[in-house]
């Protein structure tokens, strides 16, 4: 089983749509959390952290369930400038784990 | 602005070859990290360093080994390049306790 595992999609959604993402993980001692976008052909970029209580940045909000061992990143309103990767990333002992990530494209 | 440079963007090498990717990054961060991603299986992690001088396994760290002399440079070394090793190989620094990584843009190997 994968440390982390996401769905790849692709999503497709239009323009102002609310578009959600789930990551599950399997180490019940991972200490952070984090989304990552990734655009073509670019490196990964820090999207936000993931904190227990939730959190929010704009349009992007971020959920942990410690519980279940999963993450969510829920997208409202979104933009064309959305499309892009997203990964779903956990820290181990000082090491970062990816998912594969989830395509999200955005169309008019 | 954090800055984390990989030698190359691409790169091509032919099987047998010693092949090195450097990587240097300016905001004194203690970790770093070399990842390589592949279509379908993401970003695997081959080894990392908290500290000069230290290193530790990634998941895949076999067919390579990696050098951390000075803290910021974290060097990646393919000792006998296969076909099998044709990847984009990504750098990462952070702070101790990982609460950010920042990444160099890629190197494109390919092996023939």
């Amino acid at each position: 089983r994968k440390e982390v595992e996401q769905d790849p999609g692709p999503f497709n959604v239009p323009e102002g749509a609310t578009v959600a993402f789930n990551c599950t993980y399997s180490n019940s001692a991972s200490q952070s959390f984090f989304w990552y976008r990734q655009d073509c052909r670019k490196e990964p970029k820090l999207l936000m952290s993931v904190y227990s209580s939730g959190n929010e940045d704009g349009r992007f909000t971020a959920q942990l369930n410690r519980a279940s061992q999963y993450i969510s990143l829920l997208i409202r309103d979104s933009k064309l400038s959305d499309s892009a990767t997203y990964l779903c990333v956990v820290l181990n002992t000082d090491k970062l784990i990816f998912g594969t990530g989830t395509r999200l494209q955005v169309f008019p | 602005d954090v800055k984390v440079t990989q030698s190359s963007r691409y790169l091509v090498k032919r099987t047998g070859e010693k092949v090195f990717l450097e990587c240097v990054q300016d905001m004194d961060h203690e970790n770093m990290f070399w990842y390589r991603q592949d279509p379908g299986l993401g970003l695997r992690l081959i080894y990392f360093s908290y500290d000069v001088k230290m290193k530790e396994k990634g998941d895949i760290p076999e067919g390579y080994s990696v050098s951390r002399e000075k803290k910021e440079r974290f060097s990646l070394i393919l000792e006998s390049a296969s076909t099998n090793q044709t990847s984009m190989y990504l750098c990462a620094s952070g702070t101790g306790g990982v609460t950010e990584a920042f990444f160099g843009q890629g190197t494109r190997l390919t092996v023939v």
